[in-house]
């Protein structure tokens, strides 16, 4: 299975600023997801990132509060953009290399936002 | 909203004690895959079932797929300490994975 390197893995941010989180893949991959996890609740997906296209966004997440870049097969950036308290919540990103071996996520960064 | 029901939310056992936790949904699933969050921890991939009926096993880990494909299982026969976690249930819709509210298990000693 792949190894993800994902980072910040926590952070504490002031309202109104943006952070851009980052996933590092060890191999190359078609698409990379990103999900929210709020705490003591299930995993969201907010988007499914692919290399040189446009990140497809579930219902309830636009471009504009979440962009994501996708510059090559092993990477990807999810930004927060003018957060808010509402987005305290942990950050995941996540990766299929063969549907048998399911999905492999990143540490996830825990995101506080004052 | 999600597609796949989980229950019980919550399940609180004595060490020795069986667990199940079950996903259920109103249509058929293509698949199902399992995973296991230790508290502050990320999901780990447990098992994937695909086939109407299937049963797998992994040491006290028993898994189901219905007949219907519109429900699955986890069982874990005796549990320990180290089985402490949220377990959820999650189905594939193209390369999408969408997650069941999960189970959080606690096991007291």
């Amino acid at each position: 299975s792949a190894v993800i390197s994902q980072k910040p893995s926590r952070d504490i941010c002031q309202r109104g600023t943006s952070l851009t989180i980052q996933c590092q893949v060890d191999s190359q991959v078609t698409m990379m997801f990103w999900y929210r996890q709020q705490p003591g609740q299930s995993l969201t997906l907010i988007a499914t990132a692919n290399q040189g296209s446009e990140a497809t966004y579930e219902s309830g997440f636009v471009i504009d509060k979440f962009p994501i870049s996708r510059p090559n097969l092993t990477f990807s950036t999810l930004t927060v953009s003018n957060m808010s308290p509402e987005d305290s919540s942990i950050y995941l990103c996540s990766v299929a290399v063969t549907g048998a071996n399911g999905y492999t996520f990143g540490s996830g960064t825990r995101l506080t936002v004052v | 909203g999600q597609q796949v029901m989980q229950i019980p939310q919550y399940q609180h056992v004595q060490e020795g004690e069986d667990f199940t936790t079950y996903c259920n949904s109103s249509t058929t699933l293509s698949n199902i895959q399992w995973y296991k969050q230790r508290p502050g921890g990320h999901p780990v991939f447990l098992i994937q079932l695909v086939k109407s009926g299937e049963v797998k096993k992994q040491k006290r880990l028993t898994f189901q797929f219905g007949e219907a494909k519109k429900n699955s299982s986890l069982h874990i026969t005796a549990t320990q300490t180290t089985d402490v976690g949220t377990y959820f249930c999650g189905e594939t819709s193209g390369s999408r994975l969408t997650f069941g509210e999960g189970t959080q298990l606690t096991v007291n000693p």
